[in-house]
């Protein structure tokens, strides 16, 4: 079945870093691909999306790119700050039918001052 | 806009005891979702339901029940809970489709002793 690996975590990176957390995926046909975010105590929320190849999905200063010849979705973001530290988790939905998101466990970015 | 609403937010429970969780969402969206998170394990996605009156078997179904009766409320049961459920519960709806973005409750934290 449709699956997606991300990157152990956690990460821990200084203020003004760059982060990258890496994401790959398997799946038939050609699948949309998101990236959400779980701040502390808080449900997730859509950070990113890409629905085709070679799709650029960015928000807040976060990017990530469709790589269908890699199959990757690798997340990245050229200055991380204290706020950015949180849970983030790579998805995709297969191409066909209504099948659910399915998401990967999930990596925790903690950024220090 | 309260968006998606979960209750109650904590709930301790002995095994073999049953609850149900609830879910509104105020945005009259189709589809909506159960998913529970555990360390290590990410989100898994336990039933959903893309309409009113329809509920469908996610990846970890067993040991729990769903009722769809209203379009904007999708209930959560444990008839006989189990110490294998304690697990944080997050409710979430979307639009249509699976390439709508999800939009998630803020979580209920369940212990069964």
């Amino acid at each position: 079945g449709d699956s997606v690996t991300q990157m152990e975590g956690p990460v821990t990176l200084s203020e003004e870093a760059f982060l990258t957390i890496n994401c790959t995926y398997t799946a038939t046909g050609y699948p949309s691909l998101f990236w959400y975010v779980q701040y502390p105590g808080e449900g997730l929320q859509l950070l990113l999306k890409a629905t085709k190849a070679d799709d650029k999905g960015s928000n807040k200063g976060f990017e990530a790119t469709y790589r269908k010849e890699t199959t990757s979705f690798h997340l990245e973001k050229g200055s991380v700050q204290v706020s950015d530290s949180a849970v983030y988790f790579c998805a995709l939905t297969p191409n066909s039918g209504n099948t659910p998101l399915v998401f990967g466990k999930g990596t925790r970015l903690s950024v220090i001052a | 806009n309260a968006g998606v609403t979960q209750t109650p937010k904590f709930r301790v429970l002995k095994t073999g005891q049953s609850m149900t969780l609830l879910c509104a969402q105020d945005m009259n969206h189709e589809y909506m979702y159960w998913y529970r998170q555990d360390p290590g394990m990410g989100l898994r996605l336990i039933h959903y339901s893309v309409g009113e009156g329809t509920t469908a078997k996610g990846e970890v179904p067993d040991g729990y029940n769903v009722s769809r009766l209203k379009k904007q409320n999708f209930l959560l049961g444990l008839e006989s809970a189990a110490p294998s459920q304690t697990s944080v519960y997050f409710c979430a709806s979307s639009l249509a489709g699976v390439d709508g973005e999800l939009f998630f409750g803020e979580g209920s934290r369940l212990t069964v002793l």
